[in-house]
């Protein structure tokens, strides 16, 4: 049973429109991360939230943005979809740094 | 800078036929190392936790065992449901940013 929800789970959309990924958790997890992970490759860590009010980048630049307005809701937005953008965005979450994140199932975006 | 390499990249067994995974990492005060279970087209699944060498977990029929340098995830007459990508993170202190490895991909015939 899923904790923690990302919509939409596929996106097929064209260069140059705004995209929100919305991850919604259950779990009252203070600690949030946004993945991109292509086929075969590690997860790269784009954005990560400690709690509301909190934002900061990883270490892959992706042209996003994220906000933390609530504990249980980190969306992601690309302002301009470019068809480098086109990968697998995963979200977790976490309550304390030695404890295994829970992921959702991914957003698998496409953009022609 | 924590690092993480598994190996191998792909490994084919026949049903039955046991075998282990390995992780081999550096990291700078290890707070936890993790293994995760991915099926195509979903997030990693949580599967255990190790925090000090010499540590054991089992679950069916898998089980995880760690030293200072690496850990093994350990696959007993593996079945074909068994298929899957398992990935490796650790957990370095002062940090809450796990690194994870780029995974193994295991493939159980029948």
């Amino acid at each position: 049973e899923a904790d923690i929800y990302q919509t939409p789970r596929y996106l097929v959309i064209g260069t140059g429109k705004k995209i929100t990924l919305e991850c919604s958790q259950t779990m009252g997890h203070d600690k949030m991360y946004w993945y991109q992970q292509d086929p075969g490759m590690e997860l790269h860590l784009i954005h990560y939230s400690y709690g509301v009010n909190s934002t900061e980048k990883g270490d892959l630049s992706s042209e996003s943005t994220v906000s933390r307005i609530r504990t249980e809701h980190f969306p992601l937005t690309l302002e301009s979809a470019r068809p480098s953008h086109t990968s697998q965005y995963l979200c977790a979450s976490t309550s304390h740094g030695n404890q295994p994140q829970h992921f959702g199932d991914g957003t698998r975006l496409s953009i022609l | 800078e924590d690092q993480v390499t598994q190996s191998p990249e792909a490994l084919r067994l026949q049903e039955g036929e046991s075998s282990s995974l390995n992780c081999s990492y550096t990291v700078s005060g290890l707070r936890g190392l993790f293994w995760y279970r991915q099926d195509p087209g979903k997030g990693p699944e949580f599967l255990f936790t190790l925090y000090s060498a010499g540590e054991e977990k089992e679950k069916e029929r898998l089980k995880a065992t760690l030293t200072k340098k690496e850990s093994f995830l350990h696959i007993t007459a593996p079945k074909p449901e068994d298929s899957a990508t398992y990935l490796c993170a650790v957990q370095s202190g002062g940090s809450y940013i796990p690194t994870f490895g780029r995974g193994t991909s295991l493939i159980v015939h029948p």
